[in-house]
């Protein structure tokens, strides 16, 4: 019920090209999804969030779709540069029902070739 | 932008001896704060939530006699690795939240704690 079951474990684009992260939810609870970039050796930085009210939001080159019949919600990245390469860990959490905590995918290493 | 300072960002110490870790929110107050555990190419696991003058709440399986901490005030709080043994060798990072409840969580740089 608290996991967040992320995929694939690793991703590998050509520069230029569209890099796609999937993460799925079983607790319908969840109304807060967030995803975070880390660099080697850095803590995780947030990238984008998205609540269930709306089904996509996109901020530059990143965008999140969500699904809330299908309990699933993607990454994409547009144009994916070799500066995008890094772990990308989504998250769940139900901060407006009181949790603060919020529920970590596994990650998935990108990396975007030259 | 909201950020977090953790130190040390490294640290090396021997079997035995203890390490205390600093979480500081630098430009607003957290009234929640979260420490984590992470081993290489994984992912983060939640070790407790730290509120503002109240005792810690440790996730299941996470020894509290271990791992202090302590949330003094709304911009700090510590981590202490006490007795470390080189199991406790990881990644440790911070995390801060702020009001309202939809802020989000802001993370420190984390610490690489190696024990020899």
């Amino acid at each position: 019920q608290q996991q967040v079951k992320q995929s694939p474990q690793s991703l590998i684009v050509q520069k230029g090209g569209i890099s796609i992260i999937n993460c799925a939810y079983e607790n319908t609870a969840f109304d807060y999804f967030p995803w975070y970039q880390q660099f080697p050796g850095k803590g995780p930085a947030l990238l984008i969030a998205i609540r269930p009210d709306v089904s996509e939001k996109k901020e530059g080159r990143f965008t999140i779709s969500f699904n809330k019949s299908a309990k699933q919600f993607s990454l994409h990245i547009m144009d994916s540069q070799p500066g995008d390469s890094a772990t990308y860990f989504c998250a769940a959490g139900n901060p407006q029902g009181g949790s603060e905590k919020l529920v970590f995918g596994k990650g998935t290493k990108l990396t975007v070739n030259p | 932008g909201a950020v977090v300072s953790q130190h040390p960002s490294w640290v090396i110490c021997k079997s035995g001896t203890s390490v205390k870790i600093e979480c500081r929110s630098l430009d607003f107050q957290a009234t929640t704060m979260f420490w984590y555990r992470q081993f290489p190419k994984q992912s983060l696991m939640l070790m407790a939530t730290s509120n503002e003058g109240s005792k810690a709440t440790y996730e299941q399986g996470v020894e509290k006699d271990k791992f202090l901490i302590n949330h003094a005030s709304l911009t700090l709080s510590t981590l202490t690795v006490t007795s470390a043994h080189p199991e406790d060798s990881s990644f440790y990072i911070c995390s801060a939240k702020q009001q309202p409840w939809d802020s989000p969580l802001h993370f420190g740089n984390g610490t690489r704690l190696t024990v020899t």
